[in-house]
């Protein structure tokens, strides 16, 4: 199957700093990729939808001024938390879809537990 | 508004018996659904898909049902084991290549 990697799968910040979170897709090109942010025990919030070579689309409510989305090539999407604060500390996850097999199903990378101090 | 509800109670069985999750969803007209399971701290890994036009459709030990005129799905496990306990997630088709998932429902099979 698909296979999305996600670098770092943890990190410690402190506030006021910026986290780059790196999502790749292993052995498919993702024109889309999809980036989600997941409270304890909530459902996955989509964030934003990544796309190759434009602009991202970003979901009502999320700042794109905050988070900065960058998908430079067909296997590799950044999400850039920028003047990170306590409460931006959250489970990101990204995902894609390997559009070129018709495939609807996401694959989602092992996701970064992202914590501001 | 547009609903994903799921089951926010956790569903305890025992091991081998039937695992039942429902989906239900409002003002959506989703061409598919998916579910998919997560483990803690993990992203979720994709189980089935079920098309608008298909009422049902099995993966091993895995049923899903799509009612388009109740606006549910419904998802066994059958044989249920241990290893079978996780966060199991319903996801819809939300135009624009989205996908929108419900808040899940906790599974635990008891040996």
């Amino acid at each position: 199957g698909a296979v999305v990697s996600q670098h770092p799968s943890r990190v410690i910040c402190k506030s006021g700093t910026s986290v780059k979170i790196e999502c790749r897709s292993l052995d498919f090109q993702a024109t889309t990729m999809f980036w989600y942010r997941q409270f304890p025990k909530q459902s996955l919030m989509l964030m934003a939808t990544s796309n190759e070579g434009s602009k991202a689309t970003y979901e009502q409510g999320v700042e794109k001024d905050k988070f900065l989305i960058n998908h430079a090539s067909l296997t590799l999407s950044t999400l850039t938390v920028t003047s990170a604060h306590p409460e931006d500390s959250s489970f990101y996850i990204c995902s894609a879809n390997d559009r070129d097999r018709g495939s609807y199903e996401q694959y989602f990378g092992p996701g970064t537990r992202l914590t501001v101090t | 508004s547009q609903k994903i509800e799921q089951n926010s109670e956790a569903l305890n069985i025992q091991e081998g018996k039937t695992a039942t999750l429902t989906c239900n969803y409002t003002n959506y007209s989703p061409a598919y659904l998916q579910w998919y399971r997560q483990d803690p701290g993990r992203g979720p890994v994709f189980l089935l898909l079920i098309r608008e036009n298909e009422k049902e459709k099995r993966k091993e030990r895995l049923k899903v049902t799509f009612d388009t005129t109740l606006k549910q799905s419904l998802f066994h496990i059958t044989a249920s084991q241990p290893a079978d306990s996780a966060t199991y997630l319903c996801a819809l088709e939300g135009g624009g290549f989205k996908t929108i998932f419900g808040a899940g429902t906790r599974l635990f099979v008891k040996a």
